[in-house]
């Protein structure tokens, strides 16, 4: 079955610094790779999410990027605020299927 | 708040008691699922249905039961055998067949008495 692997587990940065965070998956029959943002005491949303034809997707200060020969994504948030702490799982559903693996989460922290 | 409902929000179980988990949704979605969320360890799928009457255990199925008679209700149950049921549970729902995205309840928190 999948593994995915996601690092690091905390990531403190300074309001204003960009945060990336890593995954990656041993499926290579995997073909959608979503994010999905949980803040404290509520339910995971989806925030953004790619598929295995494209390489690269930015909605406003977030951004995934996918290598598939690799097979890693990462997620990238530029600008960063205090709303943004929360955490942040990855996740890759192969091909044919609809169960998503998820990484273990990123706990990320934006000091004002 | 609408979607996918779960209850209670927070849950005890005395030793040796069978508990179980709601999760209601009313996005008309076909497949459900139940997810375990301790800290540090992600999300792990406990079951997970594509329709109803049917479902299939996940990567931690040890010590659960679940149903689905109808298509928007998924029940968990954390039987007497789950040595280990304190963790928060996360109920999800998708359009199986169009879309992989998922749409979680707000979580139910079990304890142990």
């Amino acid at each position: 079955g999948e593994n995915v692997e996601q690092h690091p587990s905390t990531l403190s940065v300074q309001e204003g610094d960009s945060a990336v965070i890593k995954c990656t998956y041993s499926d290579s029959a995997s073909n959608y790779f979503p994010w999905y943002k949980q803040e404290l005491g509520k339910r995971p949303q989806l925030i953004i999410d790619i598929r295995s034809n494209v390489g690269e997707k930015k909605d406003q200060r977030i951004a995934v990027t996918l290598n598939k020969t690799a097979k890693h994504f990462s997620l990238h948030i530029t600008e960063t605020q205090p709303e943004d702490s929360a955490v942040y799982f990855c996740a890759a559903i192969p091909g044919g299927s609809y169960i998503p693996t998820f990484g273990r989460g990123t706990s990320l922290i934006v000091h004002p | 708040d609408g979607g996918i409902t779960q209850s209670p929000k927070y849950l005890f179980r005395k030793e040796g008691q069978n508990v179980t988990l709601s999760c209601e949704q009313n996005l008309n979605h076909d497949a459900m699922y139940w997810y375990r969320q301790d800290p540090g360890q992600g999300l792990r799928l406990i079951y997970y249905s594509q329709i109803v009457n049917d479902f299939q255990k996940g990567d931690i199925a040890e010590g659960y039961s679940v149903s689905r008679e109808k298509k928007e209700s998924f029940p968990l149950t954390v039987t007497s055998a789950q040595k280990n049921p304190t963790a928060f549970y996360l109920c999800a729902s998708s359009i199986q067949g169009q879309d992989e995205k998922l749409f979680f309840g707000s979580g139910t928190q079990l304890s142990v008495l």
